[in-house]
C-alpha cells in the first residue's frame, strides 16, 4: 500500500519559537495533503487542506498565520507552527490523497511546547 | 455539518467475545466510510473502508457494514485477542478526495 512519512516523529520547543513537521508521501504524488491535530483522548480535527502548488484552505479557528502550511511540490507538504505556545502541545497527523482513491496517513508528530 | 459518533465510548471484553462498535452519521450523503485502529501515542492504521454503493467489507475477523440512509455503520470483531486492545475511529468521506470527518472513538479493552 502507499506509504506516507512525518518528519520528525517527536519535538519538544520552547514556548515563542517555531517547529517544522514535514509530511511526505514517499511512493505516490499527492495532489492533496490533509493536516489533522488530536489532544489527548480525542479524535481528529482537520486544521486545513493543501493542494500542490496552491494556498492551503484552513478550517474554521484555525489560525493560518499561526500554522503555516507549504505543499512545494506533489510528495512533501510541511506544517510550520510559529511562536509555539503550550496549548499548541498535541499530535499531528497527515494524510495524503492522488485524487479519488482512499487517504493514506502518517504516523504522526507528537509537539510538546515547554 | 457532518457529525460523527460512536458507541460505546470504551468498552472492556474477555477474550474470545465476538464484538460490535457503532458508528453514525447525520448527513446520509457520504462518498465512503472508513474503519481506522490507532494504538496510544501512535497513528491510524486503517481496517476497512466501504464505498457509499456498498453494504458491507470485510477483512479476516472483521467486518464492517454500512446502511447510509439510516446513517449507520457497525464494525463487528469474532473472537477477540488482547491485541486487539486500542481506540477503533469510523471516519466518513463526503465527496471524493475530501477531508474524513472523525468519531470520537471507541477504547477497546480485551482483557486475557
Amino acid at each position: 500500500g502507499a506509504v506516507v512519512s512525518q518528519h520528525p516523529s517527536w519535538v519538544i520547543c520552547k514556548s515563542g519559537t517555531s517547529v517544522k513537521i514535514e509530511c511526505r508521501s514517499l511512493d505516490f504524488q499527492a495532489t492533496t495533503m490533509f493536516w489533522y491535530r488530536q489532544f489527548p483522548k480525542q479524535s481528529l480535527m482537520l486544521m486545513a487542506t493543501s493542494n500542490e502548488g496552491s494556498k492551503a484552505t484552513y478550517e474554521q479557528g484555525v489560525e493560518k498565520d499561526k500554522f503555516l502550511i507549504n505543499h512545494a511540490s506533489l510528495t512533501l507538504s510541511t506544517l510550520t507552527v510559529t511562536s509555539a505556545h503550550p496549548e499548541d502541545s498535541s499530535f499531528y497527523i497527515c494524510s495524503a490523497t492522488a485524487g479519488p482513491y482512499e487517504q493514506y496517513f502518517g504516523p504522526g508528530t507528537r509537539l510538546t511546547v515547554t | 455539518k457532518q457529525e460523527v459518533t460512536q458507541i460505546p465510548a470504551a468498552l472492556s471484553v474477555p477474550e474470545g467475545e465476538n464484538l460490535v462498535l457503532n458508528c453514525s452519521f447525520t448527513d446520509s450523503a457520504i462518498y465512503n466510510l472508513q474503519w481506522f485502529r490507532q494504538d496510544p501515542g501512535k497513528g491510524l492504521t486503517s481496517l476497512l473502508l466501504i464505498q457509499s454503493s456498498q453494504r458491507e467489507q470485510t477483512s479476516g475477523r472483521l467486518n464492517a457494514s454500512l446502511d447510509k440512509s439510516s446513517g449507520r455503520s457497525t464494525l463487528y470483531i469474532a473472537a477477540s485477542q488482547p491485541g486487539d486492545s486500542a481506540t477503533y475511529l469510523c471516519a466518513v468521506e463526503e465527496t471524493s478526495g475530501s477531508r474524513l470527518t472523525f468519531g470520537e472513538g471507541t477504547q477497546l479493552t480485551v482483557n486475557p
